[in-house]
């Protein structure tokens, strides 16, 4: 079976730009996740979504966004990019949700914001 | 709010050898526990986790680690070091029942000398 995947594996923008990353969860899992990971830290979460519903969201200005499809994929969107937004964004996906429900990490997208 | 401290950014051991990954969590309640680990350019991948069951958790790959109450520890352990081993490690927290609020630590990398 695929395991998460997303896309595109790399990205350049320019600061003020927009981007949008897309993940494909593994099929079954109903919840996704995104994450961003600065180099040379631990992910921070961002968003949780199930079955469509925003189930959580970290502490990230509302420049960030994302949404569930029906498919149970999912697309982040960051509009107005700042440099500190270089990172790279991480998708997990997992059957429920609940925490004994694991994550599946995708390879993640790295984002260069210039 | 929980949180994660990873002892040392950098850990090398000779092949064979011990591994030792020291995790300090700080939590108002009682934790979930998790260790992952991540491969150059890759998502992260789920190594074991602490639901409250058995303190003593036996992971993939050789991996384990025994939830500490009194030291508010997860360390993680290896008995013999593989070269296949060297990888960034993260420790992370949740203390709800859904995994959207999992926090991280901010990695060890592990090296391993032939």
């Amino acid at each position: 079976d695929a395991g998460v995947t997303q896309s595109p594996t790399h990205l350049i923008k320019t600061r003020g730009q927009q981007v949008t990353l897309r993940c494909s969860p593994i099929s079954g899992h109903k919840s996704v996740s995104w994450y961003q990971q600065v180099l040379g830290q631990g992910p921070q979460f961002i968003f949780q979504y199930y079955e469509k519903e925003e189930r959580g969201r970290g502490n990230f200005p509302d420049r960030f966004s994302a949404r569930q499809f029906p498919n149970y994929s999912s697309e982040l969107n960051v509009n107005a990019l700042l440099l500190g937004d270089s990172a790279l964004y991480l998708c997990a996906s997992s059957l429920t949700g609940q925490i004994n429900s694991p994550l599946h990490f995708g390879n993640g997208t790295r984002l260069t914001v210039t | 709010a929980q949180s994660v401290t990873q002892l040392g950014s950098h850990v090398s051991v000779s092949e064979g050898a011990l591994v030792l990954l020291r995790c300090n969590y700080s939590s108002s309640v009682p934790p979930y526990l998790f260790w992952y680990v991540q491969y150059p350019n890759q998502g992260l991948q789920l190594l074991l986790k602490y639901t409250s069951a058995a303190t003593l958790v036996k992971g993939i790959n050789g991996f384990e680690a025994e939830f500490k109450k009194s030291e508010t520890s997860f360390h993680l352990t290896k008995p013999s070091a593989h070269m296949s081993d060297a990888a960034e490690y993260f420790c992370a927290v949740s203390v709800s029942n859904n995994n959207n609020d999992m926090r991280f630590g901010a990695g060890t990398r592990l090296t391993v000398k032939p």
